[in-house]
């Protein structure tokens, strides 16, 4: 079974400041790796993702995620916080192998950036 | 390039009566799954359909059925609505096939409202 872990219900950072938000995964194999956002009454929007190669991984806005294989982690980062991404934010796995699709959402971490 | 697109937007429903959603993918997405979430909660992987077959299921009761058309575009189906059932309906297409793997796209969602 493949899950994911989002230890923090809420980050707060000041705007300008760099921001953080935590995930842990469990897979029995190679995970791929998915960081969405979304803000309110609205669906997801794909950030980034992990699938093979280069640990660090740029995505939109100027986000990045390092994945750690050996802590199981695959934090979501960004230099500079803005006042726009203050929003919802999911992390995701898949676990490939089988050939299975599902995709399995943590609870979310909402993010508010302070002016 | 549309994107995913689902409708109804919004929806009101009585306890016990059925509920039909509908989803279009991604043009070029021949794959789609549907999720349920709760307020407050991360998406929840209700089913997943592929060549007009439903290919993985979550732990949601025979209530809840879909099909899927020639087309791609999907139904979810859910009898004998419960209070339980008001929740966000995502609808997210990939590709199932490819070198590379894709991301999910999300529709923006069908809100439910069971009374």
């Amino acid at each position: 079974a493949q899950s994911v872990a989002q230890p923090e219900d809420q980050v707060n950072v000041a705007e300008g400041n760099p921001l953080t938000v935590k995930c842990t995964y469990s897979v029995s194999g190679n995970p791929y790796l998915f960081w969405y956002v979304q803000y309110p009454n609205r669906g997801l929007q794909f950030l980034l993702k992990y699938i093979t190669g280069d640990n660090l991984v740029k995505g939109s806005y100027g986000f990045e995620a390092e994945f750690n294989k050996s802590q199981t982690s695959f934090h979501l980062k960004k230099p500079s916080a803005l006042v726009s991404d203050s929003a919802l934010y999911f992390c995701a796995v898949r676990d490939p192998s089988g050939g299975y699709q599902k995709v399995t959402f943590g609870i979310g971490t909402k993010l508010q950036v302070i002016p | 390039d549309a994107g995913v697109t689902q409708s109804p937007t919004h929806l009101i429903k009585t306890r016990g009566q059925q509920v039909t959603l509908r989803c279009s993918p991604k043009s070029g997405h021949d794959t789609v799954s549907w999720y349920q979430q709760a307020l407050g909660q991360g998406p929840q992987f209700i089913f997943q359909y592929y060549e007009e077959e439903e290919r993985q299921r979550g732990n949601f009761p025979d209530r809840f059925s879909g099909h899927q058309f020639p087309n791609y575009s999907s139904e979810l189906n859910v009898n004998a609505l419960l209070l339980g059932d008001s929740a966000l309906y995502l609808c997210a297409s990939s590709l199932r096939d490819s070198i590379s793997y894709t991301e999910a796209f999300f529709g923006q969602g069908t809100r439910l409202t069971v009374v």
